[in-house]
């Protein structure tokens, strides 16, 4: 039992390459969510999917694109990479939206040059 | 977050000492209130949560408050231990009727042996 796998653990981008963060859970949970985190602003919550088929754009959505690919596997594109996408990444997953307890990733660290 | 205060940012005690957290909210149809850990180079971690139906909630060291008509709730640890040294997040609604959380900016703690 795995819980979240997030790929990769770190990823250097060149201002305008596109690239996609793969998340996968095995805990047959509905929600899963999109974070990015930054020094001083906590979690920002960048995408979420309630329940398969579904995706819902959180608080920083703009850059990013989401696919629920199927129960498992919820991943996050960026089609031109820019400096200020510059973060830590996590992907989570909770049995339902918002009123369960999160499981997280152990992030993604992506730079942007 | 969207709707979700955290204070303070920053908190130093001696090994020992108690520490206080505490996030303020403002959408009063909110039900589920997790405070969440994270240590370094991790992805956060649920540790105690509290829902509306009970105003306190203790395990061991940790216990949370809940006061629905001030809308706020607080982490209390008691005798803290070098390990309690994390960075701790409260979670709460985002508001406008939406069930997803949206999490505080954080509190860095550091228990000083």
């Amino acid at each position: 039992n795995a819980g979240v796998t997030q790929t990769p653990k770190f990823q250097v981008l060149k201002t305008g390459q596109s690239m996609t963060l793969q998340c996968a859970q095995d805990m047959n949970h509905n929600s899963m969510y999109w974070y990015r985190q930054d020094p001083g602003m906590g979690l920002r919550l960048i995408y979420y999917s309630a329940s398969e088929g579904t995706t819902d754009k959180g608080e920083v959505p703009n850059g990013y694109n989401v696919s629920r690919l199927n129960k498992r596997e919820f991943s996050l594109r960026l089609e031109s990479a820019a400096p200020s996408q510059t973060s830590v990444y996590f992907c989570a997953s909770s049995e339902l939206l918002g009123n369960t307890e999160a499981f997280f990733g152990q992030g993604t660290r992506l730079t942007v040059v | 977050g969207e709707n979700v205060e955290q204070h303070p940012s920053t908190l130093s005690v001696q090994e020992g000492d108690s520490a206080v957290i505490k996030c303020t909210y403002s959408d009063s149809a909110s039900n589920y209130f997790p405070w969440y850990k994270q240590e370094l180079g991790k992805g956060p971690q649920l540790i105690i949560d509290i829902r509306s139906n009970v105003g306190e909630k203790k395990d061991q060291r940790i216990a949370v408050t809940l006061n629905k008509t001030a809308k706020h709730f607080s982490l209390h640890i008691t005798e803290t231990q070098p390990e309690d040294s994390a960075v701790y997040f409260c979670a709460g609604p985002a508001g406008g009727g939406s069930e997803k959380l949206v999490f505080g900016k954080g509190t860095k703690l550091t228990v000083n042996p």
